[in-house]
């Protein structure tokens, strides 16, 4: 078990610019989810996957985010046109679900997005 | 919705103190609740959970009560050391079945020698 990891760790972009992050959960679980932590804030929801199917999305993920989780392994969140407001912290979990631990989410260490 | 509300920081504290750190919700439902811990420059860290109405959770000295009758799950360590400073964030996991979590605001603590 290596835990959850995120790829990259510090991303700087100009407004404008598409960027991509990846997470890859801890092996077996089926669960994985995406949430934005700004300044001083708790994080957010933004999106689930179970498997390779995206189950929910939250009203804060706009047009420009896609993600996505081929094959139920890694996912991949993607923004276009960054805007300054989408400067955060990205930061993933994981968890396996249909146990009595459905409810318990690992999460990594973070992408920290800053857009110039 | 569903909501946390946690008590505002920082908190400052001397080494061997006692800490309290407050939070109480708003659910439908029984949510479980969870104390997460965040050092600088990282993810989070699962601190202590609690299931159901008057469950206690604990870890490495910490505990957190869940008080159904005052919805709250405040968290408590009998003496603090340096390595403790951190973010702690209250949340609780949705029952609708996405499991989501809602996060209090973060508490920053810091504890000085």
């Amino acid at each position: 078990d290596t835990g959850v990891s995120q790829d990259p760790r510090h991303k700087i972009t100009k407004r404008g610019q598409n960027v991509t992050f990846r997470c890859d959960p801890i092996s077996e679980h089926n669960r994985l989810y995406w949430y934005r932590q700004t300044l001083g804030q708790g994080p957010e929801f933004l999106t689930y996957f179970q498997n390779e199917a995206q189950l929910e999305k939250s009203r804060l993920l706009s047009d420009r985010f896609s993600a996505e989780r081929p094959k139920g392994s890694f996912s991949t969140l993607e923004i276009q046109r960054t805007e300054q407001g989408d400067s955060a912290m990205y930061l993933c979990a994981s968890s396996l679900a249909g146990t009595r631990f459905t409810d318990t989410q690992y999460f990594g260490p973070g992408t920290r997005l800053t857009v110039l | 919705g569903d909501s946390v509300t946690q008590m505002e920081g920082p908190v400052t504290l001397s080494e061997e103190a006692f800490l309290t750190i407050n939070c109480t919700y708003t659910a439908t439902g029984y949510p479980s609740l969870f104390w997460y811990v965040q050092y600088p420059g990282e993810g989070l860290q699962l601190l202590l959970k609690a299931t159901k109405a008057d469950d206690k959770g604990s870890n490495k000295g910490f505990e957190a009560t869940y008080r159904k009758e005052t919805t709250s799950f405040h968290l408590e360590k009998g003496s603090v050391q340096v390595s403790d400073s951190a973010v702690y964030f209250c949340a609780l996991s949705d029952q609708t079945g996405t499991y989501k979590y809602i996060f209090g605001t973060g508490t920053r603590l810091k504890v000085l020698a």
